[in-house]
């Protein structure tokens, strides 16, 4: 069975950092491309980082360059989210998400609440 | 960034038909955008029904389809059911791996 499952949400204060994990189960991991994907409550989805399948090139949304660093370690099939300088309008679930030849396989989601 | 609009809502009875587009603010959506749309029902993750314009996941039901139509990405339901109520989000990719979401269509079934 296909599992990809998100840790490490919770709340933080602005300017805070957090560092979100996926591990992944049930598939060839080091073939998938691997996303972070958000969304803010009651809204819709938004798009965050890509790395590739081997780890060598990643790609942000604007709203989170500099701020946050996307890495993976495919011997433990896990893929990292480090967020540094968060900021209110970073509150959102944030899903994990597989991509390999337009399949595509999505975690349950990590809720990140940024409040004073 | 392209921006990708899609229709915030839209309503369709039971055993009916209706078409759900994504365009782009670039121009014309293409085979080249690798179309895919994804089903999101309340408190749930998001479900992918279609990928690379036309291809449906394992599990979708038949009455899905994806086209593209009119220089945009469509997703057509034909005979709708009550379990077909829900958020269905469009996303194309753009330059350099990066891609975008439309804002999602809610879609009622009445």
């Amino acid at each position: 069975e296909v599992q990809l499952v998100e840790s490490g949400g919770g709340s933080v204060q602005p300017e805070g950092s957090l560092r979100l994990s996926c591990t992944a189960s049930g598939f060839t991991f080091s073939s998938y491309s691997l996303h972070w994907v958000r969304q803010p409550p009651g809204k819709g989805l938004l798009w965050v980082s890509r790395i590739s399948s081997d780890g060598s090139s990643t790609d942000y949304v604007d709203s989170v360059k500099g701020r946050f660093t996307m890495s993976r370690d495919n011997a433990k099939k896990t893929v990292l989210l480090q967020m540094n300088g968060l900021r209110a309008e970073d509150t959102a679930v944030y899903y994990c998400a597989a991509e390999a030849g337009g399949t595509v396989f999505w975690g349950q989601g990590t809720l990140v609440t940024v409040s004073s | 960034q392209a921006v990708v609009t899609q229709e915030p809502s839209l309503t369709v009875s039971p055993g009916g038909t209706v078409t759900l587009t994504c365009g782009s603010s670039t121009g014309t959506v293409t085979s080249d955008h690798y179309p895919y749309w994804f089903q999101q029902k309340p408190g749930q993750a998001p479900r992918t029904l279609i990928y690379h314009t036309s291809t449906k996941d394992s599990w979708t039901p038949a009455r899905f389809s994806g086209s593209l139509l009119g220089g945009k990405a469509a997703l057509t339901l034909s005979g709708a059911q009550a379990e077909d109520e829900a958020d269905y989000y469009c996303l194309l990719s753009s330059s350099g791996g990066r891609v975008v979401f439309g804002g999602g269509t809610k879609l009622t079934v009445l």
